[in-house]
This record gives structure tokens, C-alpha cells and sequence, in this order.
């Protein structure tokens, strides 16, 4: 069964260093999410793509977040620099298309020090 | 916006009876409304959901009800397993709009 790839699996850094995650969606997914779940609640959508267009990135902290999908495909979320606050899991989701189900990887969580 | 509100943020049951979750939406534009099991050290799954033409969908031990007038829907697993034990999490959107806005999760533990 095909399924979300993400790597890092666990990310520790300091505070002000850079990070960035990588996702590989399902094979022919063309819409991909980055969401952040702080622990303890739901998560929260911070871009979503279709093929390599941004369609929403209305929640992403665009001082220091960025995400790209250059050739459509596997995506990177980068942080820089890392704050404290930003200690959490970051899931990525993919699906055929924006009307059809959306399918998790693992996620990376991240702790900042 | 749209608000997800979710109770109980924790549910013990004795294996084999069964668990109700619950959820209330704000925005009576949402039409969408999917169910996701997240198990430790995993993303999330969707196990059911539902469209608001329909008031009820059953898969197998799962079941999802939607009140569209009062804006609420509800979980129910019926005899509940050990594997049944995770968080679970509402989640609603708009179709067309797949902004998907969750609930703040509820953790399913099954007492053998």
C-alpha cells in the first residue's frame, strides 16, 4: 500500500539554527499538506499545494517559514530560524485531489532547544 | 473561521461496551465532515466520514451521525477492542474548500 513518506522522523535543534523536512506523497497525488499539531491538539494546516502551486498558505509564518513543490512532486518545509515555539510534530498529507481523502505520513517532530 | 470544538478529551471503556465522541461546528457552510484515528508515533487515519445530504453512515463497528441543524456530529464505536485505543480527532470543511479545521482530540483508552 503506498504511503506518505517524511524525513526527518525526529529533528532536535537549537533555537535560531535552520531546519527544513522533506515529504514524498502517493504516487500521482497532485494536492499536498504541510500541518503542525502541537501536542495535545488537532492540527493545523499551514500550506497546501496543487501540483507545484501555493493554493493557501494563509497560516504559514511567512517571517520564517517557507515551503516549496518545485516539480510538483516531494515538498520541503524550511524553518529559519527556529524558535522555541515552534516545537511540535509537522505532518504532511497528499491527496488525488483537493476533493478526495487526505492521506498522513508519520511526521517529524521537532523540538527546538 | 470555522471552530471545531471536541468532548471528551479523554474516554476510558470497559472492552466491549461502547464510545460516543462528539464535535460542534461553527460555520454552517461545512459540509464535510471526516473522523481520523492517530496512533502513537503515526499520522492520522481516516476511519469514516460523512456529507451533509446524509444523517448517518455505518462501517461495520463505526458509526457517524450529523445534526446539521443544531451543527453537531458524533463518533460511535460499538464493542470496543484494545485496538480501538488511540486519539481520535473530528475534523470539518467546506467541500470545494478543503481547508480541513480538526477538533482538539479525544484519548480512547479500552480496559481489557
Amino acid at each position: 500500500e503506498a504511503e506518505v513518506a517524511q524525513s526527518p522522523r525526529y529533528k532536535i535543534t537549537e533555537k535560531s539554527q535552520a531546519v527544513a523536512f522533506w515529504c514524498d506523497p502517493i504516487s500521482g497525488h497532485a494536492t499536498l499538506y504541510w500541518y503542525r499539531q502541537i501536542l495535545g491538539q488537532g492540527p493545523e494546516l499551514l500550506v497546501q499545494f496543487q501540483d507545484e502551486s501555493v493554493v493557501d498558505d494563509s497560516q504559514l509564518p511567512k517571517d520564517r517559514f517557507s515551503a516549496e513543490r518545485l516539480k510538483g512532486v516531494d515538498s520541503t518545509l524550511k524553518i529559519q530560524p527556529a524558535e522555541l515555539g515552534d516545537s511540535a510534530m509537522y505532518l504532511c498529507a497528499s491527496s488525488r485531489d483537493p476533493h478526495n481523502e487526505q492521506f498522513f505520513g508519520p511526521g517529524t517532530r521537532l523540538t527546538v532547544l | 473561521g470555522e471552530n471545531v470544538e471536541q468532548h471528551p478529551s479523554t474516554l476510558s471503556v470497559q472492552e466491549g461496551d461502547s464510545a460516543v465522541i462528539k464535535c460542534t461546528y461553527s460555520d454552517s457552510a461545512s459540509n464535510y465532515f471526516p473522523w481520523y484515528k492517530q496512533e502513537l508515533g503515526k499520522g492520522p487515519q481516516l476511519i469514516i466520514d460523512i456529507r451533509s445530504n446524509v444523517g448517518e453512515k455505518k462501517d461495520q463497528r463505526i458509526a457517524v451521525t450529523l445534526n446539521k441543524t443544531a451543527k453537531h456530529f458524533s463518533l460511535h464505536i460499538t464493542e470496543t477492542q484494545p485496538e480501538d485505543s488511540a486519539v481520535y480527532f473530528c475534523a470539518a470543511s467546506v467541500l470545494g474548500n478543503e481547508k480541513l479545521t480538526f477538533g482538539t482530540g479525544t484519548r480512547l483508552t479500552i480496559i481489557p
